[in-house]
C-alpha cells in the first residue's frame, strides 16, 4: 500500500468537461508534485509545490491548473482537455522540495482517459 | 539538466543476479544517486540512494566508483516479481527539477 493516496484511480471525461484529480499524503511532507506519464514513457515532471506555494510550472497548458489548500492535499483540476493529454497522472511527496538525498514517495496514480 | 543514460532492456533468469548501469557523467559535487522501481499501473517505489562507494539495503545494493560518473544497481536472485522498469536519478539538496527528471529507465523482464 502506498502512503500518498490519489483519487481517482480511472478518470473518462469529454473534452468539454471539468474535473478534479485528488492527491493526499500524511507524512508530514512539505513539498508535493504532479507527474504525467505516457505508456512506456518516463515521469515527466508537472507542478512541483513547496511548503504550499507553487514552486516549479514545466510550462503545463492553463486546462491543468494545480492547487494546493494544504499541506497534506494537492489537487489538479482539468478543463478543455485534448485527447493527447490522455495519460496517468501521479502524485508525490517528499520532505523538501528537488531535495536530492529524500526520495519521493509516489501514488499509484489517476489513469486519465479524454474522449 | 545532468542527463543520465541507461540500457533501455535487459533479460535474466529467475535466481540471477542483475546489474543495470547508469552513467551520469555531469554529476556535480553534491549529487546524489537514487534508483527508483516501476510496476505497471503503480507509481515508482524508493529502492536504493547513494552518494560513493556501496551502499546496501535489504532489496538491493548500489555501487559508485570513485569518480562517480556511473552506478549500478545490483539486484541480488531476482525473482518474477522483480520484472519492472528501474529508473535512475541524479540530483543534489536544492536542486529543484534537476533531482526530478526521470530518465528513460531500464526495463528489466524476468523469465522463469
Amino acid at each position: 500500500d502506498t502512503e500518498v493516496t490519489q483519487t481517482p484511480k480511472h478518470l473518462v471525461m469529454g473534452m468539454t468537461n471539468k474535473k478534479s484529480l485528488k492527491c493526499e499524503q500524511h507524512m508530514g511532507h512539505r513539498a508535493m508534485y504532479w507527474y504525467k506519464q505516457k505508456a512506456k514513457k518516463p515521469p515527466e515532471l508537472m507542478f512541483v509545490y513547496s511548503y504550499e506555494k507553487l514552486s516549479i510550472n514545466e510550462s503545463v497548458p492553463s486546462r491543468f491548473s494545480p492547487e494546493c489548500p494544504n499541506s497534506s492535499l494537492l489537487n489538479l483540476h482539468l478543463h478543455a482537455l485534448q485527447p493527447e493529454d490522455s495519460a496517468l497522472y501521479l502524485c508525490a511527496s517528499s520532505q523538501d522540495v528537488g531535495d536530492g538525498n529524500q526520495p519521493q514517495h509516489f501514488g499509484d496514480g489517476t489513469r486519465l482517459s479524454i474522449l | 539538466l545532468a542527463k543520465t543514460t541507461q540500457p533501455i532492456s535487459m533479460d535474466s533468469y529467475e535466481g540471477q543476479e542483475v546489474n543495470i548501469t547508469c552513467s551520469h557523467n555531469n554529476i556535480a559535487t553534491n549529487d546524489y544517486i537514487t534508483w527508483y522501481q516501476q510496476f505497471p499501473s503503480q507509481g515508482p517505489r524508493f529502492i536504493i540512494q547513494g552518494y560513493k562507494t556501496k551502499v546496501t539495503n535489504e532489496v538491493a545494493s548500489l555501487f559508485i566508483p570513485a569518480d562517480r560518473k556511473s552506478s549500478t544497481l545490483s539486484l541480488p536472485r531476482v525473482s518474477l516479481s522483480d520484472t519492472a522498469v528501474y529508473y535512475c536519478l541524479v540530483g543534489a539538496p536544492d536542486m529543484g527539477r534537476r533531482a526530478l527528471t526521470f530518465g528513460s529507465g531500464t526495463r528489466l523482464q524476468v523469465q522463469p
